[in-house]
């Protein structure tokens, strides 16, 4: 069992730029979610998902899209990065009912200049 | 605004001593409370929880103290050792809805 997977572990991107953050995970686990952390901020909800095909929003998504094709895979969009967006991104996924665990992925650290 | 309140903010302990951690809530929906433990470089684990029909729950050297009329709860970590040294988040939530993590303690056990 890998667990979540993410990746990139590391991007710099320019002003304007775009890019997918992947995250992957193999415990057939039904929620998905993504974060970020800023410093002194905790952890940010981002996007979530209940299943494939069904994403909704969370405390700060303006400026990220996710989709969830698949049960195994939550990629979240960056479409005009900018200097906000420098963060670590976490990627996280849980079971469900009956399962209030949180597992979280290794982080991706995001630089925008 | 922050559904979940920590502090401090950084805390630095004596190896051996008594490392307190503190949270406070103010929505009475939250059910499920946990704690998060992250090293640098990783993700945050889920170190332990509570639900609030208990006011203390103890895992080895953790033990989670919850005040529910106070709308409080805290991480004690008894006997703090180096490798104890890490960021911890507290979180709540009600029902099947989503997390609300606090800011984070930044806990340095020195030897």
């Amino acid at each position: 069992n890998a667990g979540v997977t993410q990746t990139p572990k590391f991007r710099i991107l320019k002003i304007g730029q775009s890019m997918t953050l992947q995250c992957a995970q193999d415990m057939n686990h039904n929620y998905m979610y993504w974060y970020r952390q800023d410093p002194g901020m905790g952890l940010k909800l981002i996007y979530y998902s209940v299943g494939a095909g069904i994403t909704d929003k969370g405390e700060v998504p303006n400026g990220y899209n996710v989709s969830r094709s698949t049960t195994e895979d939550f990629p979240l969009r960056l479409e005009l990065a900018a200097p906000s967006q420098t963060s670590v991104y976490f990627c996280a996924s849980r079971a469900g009912t009956g399962g209030n665990e949180q597992f979280f992925g290794p982080g991706t650290r995001l630089t925008v200049l | 605004q922050q559904q979940v309140k920590q502090s401090p903010q950084s805390l630095i302990v004596q190896k051996g001593g008594i490392s307190i951690i503190n949270c406070a809530y103010e929505n009475t929906a939250f059910d499920y409370f946990p704690w998060y433990q992250q090293f640098p470089g990783k993700g945050p684990a889920l170190l332990i929880a509570i639900r609030p029909d208990v006011s203390e729950k103890k895992e080895g050297r953790f033990t989670i103290s919850f005040n529910k009329s106070a709308k409080q709860f805290s991480l004690h970590i008894m006997d703090s050792q180096p490798g104890d040294s890490a960021t911890y988040f507290c979180a709540a939530k009600a029902g099947a809805n989503n997390l609300f993590f606090g800011t984070g303690t930044r806990l340095t056990v020195i030897p």
